[in-house]
């Protein structure tokens, strides 16, 4: 029940398109979802956010969408470029940092 | 970029030895944590701290300990390392309970 599945864990996506990434949850008790994108040799950084009061959140290129009675949220990135190519992790979160609970990553590649 | 140093950033030991990684943070953050990142698994919180001297044990606690003398410093040690042990290991801080979490770039431990 503490677990976030994510999908796909790879993907390729031309330069200019639409890259998606699903995850999946049961705790209801969730109440934080963010995103975060990692790069090669990098620590993962904080990419976008959503609480479930809200169905969407768009920051530039990056939008989450959130379906709470499906118990789903998605990472769309519009326009991708090469500098996007990162692995990609979803998480969910309640109570405290130390409840973060992480998807297992989307390895994310843009063909130039 | 947070403040957080990480050391060492790679190191390979043997089966049955002692090891101790290091965190190290400027922005004097109250809560750190210790994660470690394998494929297929997203991270996984293995220690986290709330406070100097106090510390909670996370997900993957076996085989770790930690300490927190200091505001700034939080070390993992790892008192008998194993082969299931090898991973790369972050260590994160935040300023607040629910708080965006900063990453360190990560240490990678061969254990052979």
């Amino acid at each position: 029940q503490q677990q976030v599945k994510q999908s796909p864990q790879s993907l390729i996506v031309q330069k200019g398109g639409i890259s998606i990434i699903n995850c999946a949850y049961e705790n209801t008790a969730f109440d934080y979802f963010p995103w975060y994108q990692q790069f090669p040799g990098k620590g993962p950084a904080l990419l976008i956010a959503i609480r479930p009061d809200v169905s969407e959140k768009k920051e530039g290129r990056f939008t989450i969408s959130f379906n709470k009675s499906a118990k789903q949220f998605s990472l769309h990135i519009m326009d991708s470029q090469p500098g996007d190519s990162a692995t990609y992790f979803c998480a969910a979160n309640y109570g405290g940092a130390q409840k973060l609970v992480f998807g297992q990553g989307t390895r994310l590649t843009i063909n130039p | 970029d947070a403040g957080i140093t990480q050391s060492p950033r790679h190191k390979v030991t043997e089966t049955g030895t002692p090891v101790t990684l290091r965190c190290h943070q400027t922005e004097n953050h109250r809560y750190m944590y210790w994660y470690r990142q394998d494929p297929g698994h997203g991270l996984r919180l293995i220690h986290y701290s709330y406070g100097v001297k106090d510390t909670d044990k996370g997900e993957v606690s076996d085989g770790y300990s930690v300490s927190r003398s200091k505001t700034e410093d939080f070390l993992l040690t790892l008192e008998s390392a194993t082969s299931s042990q090898t991973s790369v290991y972050f260590c994160a801080i935040s300023d607040q309970r629910e708080g965006e979490l900063f990453f360190g770039e990560g240490s990678r431990l061969t254990v052979l």
